[in-house]
């Protein structure tokens, strides 16, 4: 079935760094890509969406690039800041779109320290 | 605009009890989502609904997991009898549909004890 699976935590960094968070996934046909974020207290919320190949979702200084070649969705920022800590989401919906029900990666706990 | 609405926030209840969450989505949202989310996994989806019609219940499961939306409208996911493992974060999540964003509520966080 489809899975997604992403990067182990916590992820500790320093305010400024650069952040990458991999993501890769497995499913049959076109799926959407997604990146949803859970800031702490809060409930999750969309950060980026890619639909198709080689598109790149980007959103509060973040970027994702769909790669069906590597079956990746990897999370990236050049500077993050104390604020973009949280737990980070990779997910997928199957069916291209975002209709279905998504299918979530374990999660990421991004710490970031002043 | 208002978010998605879950009630209660928070439940603790013995094993082989029952529980009822409530989900009220955003306005007009004609697709509803329950997910569980186990501490340190992702959210699994468990039903969708489009308007008072199930889409996909594949992961719910049915011996002990029941959900209604009769209206079309809010919506009721219950458990009956409750087990250990049901504990988790039940979250409700709405969308327009078609290619439209999910948007998630605040959860219930339930205990079984």
């Amino acid at each position: 079935g489809d899975s997604v699976t992403q990067m182990e935590g916590p992820v500790t960094l320093s305010e400024e760094a650069f952040l990458t968070i991999n993501c890769t996934y497995t499913a049959t046909g076109y799926p959407s890509l997604f990146w949803y974020v859970q800031y702490p207290g809060e409930g999750l919320q969309l950060l980026l969406k890619a639909t198709k190949a080689d598109d790149k979702g980007s959103n509060k200084g973040f970027e994702a690039t769909y790669r069906k070649e590597t079956t990746s969705f990897h999370l990236e920022k050049g500077s993050v800041q104390v604020s973009d800590s949280a737990v980070y989401f990779c997910a997928l919906s199957p069916k291209g779109g975002g209709a279905d029900g998504l299918t979530f990666g374990k999660g990421t706990h991004l710490i970031i320290q002043p | 605009e208002a978010g998605v609405a879950q009630s209660p926030r928070y439940k603790i209840i013995e094993k082989r009890q029952s529980v009822a969450f409530w989900c009220n989505p955003i306005s007009g949202h004609a697709t509803l989502y329950w997910y569980q989310q186990i501490l340190g996994q992702g959210p699994k989806l468990l039903i969708q609904f489009q308007n008072n019609g199930v889409v996909d219940d594949s992961q719910l499961p049915k011996d002990r997991f029941s959900a209604e939306r009769l209206k079309g409208v809010d919506s009721t996911l219950k458990i009956q009898p409750a087990k250990l493992e049901d504990s988790a974060v039940y979250l409700c999540a709405s969308s327009l549909g078609g290619v439209d964003t999910q948007y998630f509520g605040p959860g219930t966080r339930l205990t079984v004890l």
